[in-house]
C-alpha cells in the first residue's frame, strides 16, 4: 500500500544540525510532491516546505530558509530533510506529506520527534 | 502568508451531538480548503478536500461546504472515534497554512 516511513527519533545539542528522511513505497514517487510540516509539542502544525522529487526543485517557508534543506534520491524513493543551527524552538515532531492534485495532503508519515537539549 | 482562522478553539459534546466548525481565510481562497482531524500521538488524516469532498473511507456523517474566506465542517451524529482535533488548511498559496485547530472533547 502507500506509505511513507520517516526515521527515527533524534536528540540534538543546541547549534547542531538534524536529517530526517522519509521513504516513500507503493506508487510511483516522482509523481507527487513531498511536503514537511512539523509541530511542536501541543501546538499546532507548521509547513516548512515542498520538494519535487521528480526534479528536486524546492521551496521552503521564509522563517526557515537560510537553515533548511531538501533533497531527494529517486534511487531509493527517499526524501531528506536538513535543519541545522538548531534551538530550544525546533523540538517537534516532524512529518513528511503525500500532496495530491489541488493541494491535499492524502498520506503522512508517522512522524520523527526531534528533541532539542542541551 | 494567508492567514487561517478556526473558532472554536474547542468544545465540549456529547456522541450523538451535531458539530460545526468554522474556518475563515485572511483572503479569497477559492474552494482550495482542506480539513484534517488528528488524534493524540498520530498524524493528522483528510477528511475533506477542496472544501466539500469527502475523502475516501471517511464516514458520510463529515461534511464540508464553503468558497472564498469562509468554511465549515460539520459532523452530524458524533461518535466516539470523532474525539480529536481538527485542523483546517490552505492550498491555494504558497505557504500553505494551517488554522490553529479545534479540540472536541467529550463532554
Amino acid at each position: 500500500q502507500v506509505q511513507l516511513v520517516q526515521s527515527g527519533a533524534e536528540v540534538r545539542k543546541p547549534g547542531a544540525s538534524v536529517k530526517v528522511s522519509c521513504k516513500a513505497s507503493g506508487y510511483t514517487f516522482t509523481t507527487h510532491y513531498i511536503h514537511w510540516v512539523r509541530q511542536a509539542p501541543g501546538q499546532g502544525l507548521e509547513w516548512m516546505g515542498i520538494i519535487n522529487p521528480g526534479g528536486g526543485v524546492t521551496k521552503y517557508a521564509l522563517k526557515f530558509q537560510g537553515r533548511v534543506s531538501m533533497t531527494r534520491d529517486a534511487s531509493t524513493n527517499t526524501v531528506n530533510m536538513d535543519l541545522s543551527s538548531l534551538t530550544f524552538e525546533d523540538t517537534a515532531v516532524y512529518y513528511c506529506a503525500r500532496a495530491q492534485t489541488g493541494g491535499v495532503y492524502d498520506v503522512w508519515g508517522q512522524g520523527t520527534m526531534v528533541i532539542v537539549s542541551s | 502568508d494567508i492567514q487561517m482562522t478556526q473558532s472554536p478553539s474547542s468544545l465540549s459534546v456529547s456522541v450523538g451531538d451535531r458539530v460545526t466548525i468554522t474556518c475563515r481565510a485572511s483572503q479569497s481562497i477559492a474552494n482550495f480548503l482542506n480539513w484534517y482531524q488528528q488524534k493524540p500521538g498520530k498524524a493528522p488524516k483528510v477528511v475533506i478536500y477542496t472544501a466539500s469532498n469527502l475523502q475516501s473511507g471517511v464516514p458520510s456523517r463529515f461534511s464540508g461546504s464553503g468558497s472564498g474566506t469562509d468554511f465549515t465542517l460539520t459532523i452530524s451524529n458524533l461518535q466516539p472515534g470523532d474525539f480529536a482535533t481538527y485542523y483546517c488548511q490552505q492550498s491555494f498559496k504558497t505557504p500553505w497554512t494551517f488554522g490553529q485547530g479545534t479540540k472536541v472533547e467529550i463532554k
